[in-house]
């Protein structure tokens, strides 16, 4: 079954790091592009990061220099790093892959719930 | 960045009812557009990429159409599982961006 599976969500405070994980199954990882995108508690959707089947990365301003994302291809795995976390990174993150070149949404996972507070 | 606005924020219908949503560019995109569909506790579902073609397994009652700034999603008749918000995207510019959503209730 072609799925994606997220994980490492939690509780951090101001400042504090946590990595995601992101498990596909089903297809390789490494030869789609794959991103990250987060919806704020009852908030509309907001694209975070790109990986290029190539390995070159994109990300959306507020998090450069902050999240970082990679693949670990033996395992098939979707990460991004988040570091110096701020309340307003307080999101539920989904682990998508694109359409092909086209940069559409084209699979989802169930997300994981990254609540950042004192 | 591209900023989409949606509008209505919400949409009150019945079911059978036709529902026209609709998704405003800051500046032209061409085709290069998508709409999403979204129910509570789940991840977004890819409808129409590319303005007006319908992604795989999604029912003929939905249509997307437009270019340039201006695009539509039409739901020809509601049925009870389509009640849920709807994101429309971009991809003609970086970031890539969605709009705020529209609510699709039942009336």
């Amino acid at each position: 079954e072609v799925q994606l599976v997220e994980s490492g969500g939690g509780l951090v405070q101001p400042g504090g790091s946590l990595r995601l994980s992101c498990a596909a199954s089903g297809f390789t990882v490494s030869s789609n592009y794959m991103s990250w995108v987060r919806q704020a508690p009852g908030k509309g959707l907001e694209w975070v990061s790109l990986i290029y089947r190539g390995g070159n990365t994109n990300y959306v301003d507020s998090v450069k220099g902050r999240f970082t994302i990679s693949r670990d291809n033996s395992k098939n795995t979707l990460y991004l790093q988040m570091n110096s976390l701020r309340a307003e990174d307080t999101a539920m993150y989904f682990c998508a892959r694109l359409t092909g070149d086209d940069w559409y949404f084209g699979l989802w996972g169930r997300g994981t719930l990254v609540t950042v507070s004192s | 960045e591209i900023v989409l606005t949606q509008s209505p924020a919400t949409l009150s219908l019945s079911p059978g009812e036709r529902a026209t949503l609709s998704c405003r560019a800051s500046q032209s995109i061409s085709i290069y557009f998508a709409w999403y569909q979204q129910k509570p506790g789940q991840a977004p579902r890819l409808l129409i990429y590319d303005a007006s073609n319908r992604a795989t397994g999604i029912p003929a009652r939905f249509s997307g159409s437009g270019s340039g700034t201006d695009f539509t999603l039409t739901i020809s008749s509601l049925e009870p599982e389509d009640f849920a918000v709807y994101y429309c995207q971009q991809r003609s510019n970086w970031p890539l961006t969605f709009g705020g959503g529209t609510k699709v209730e039942i009336k």
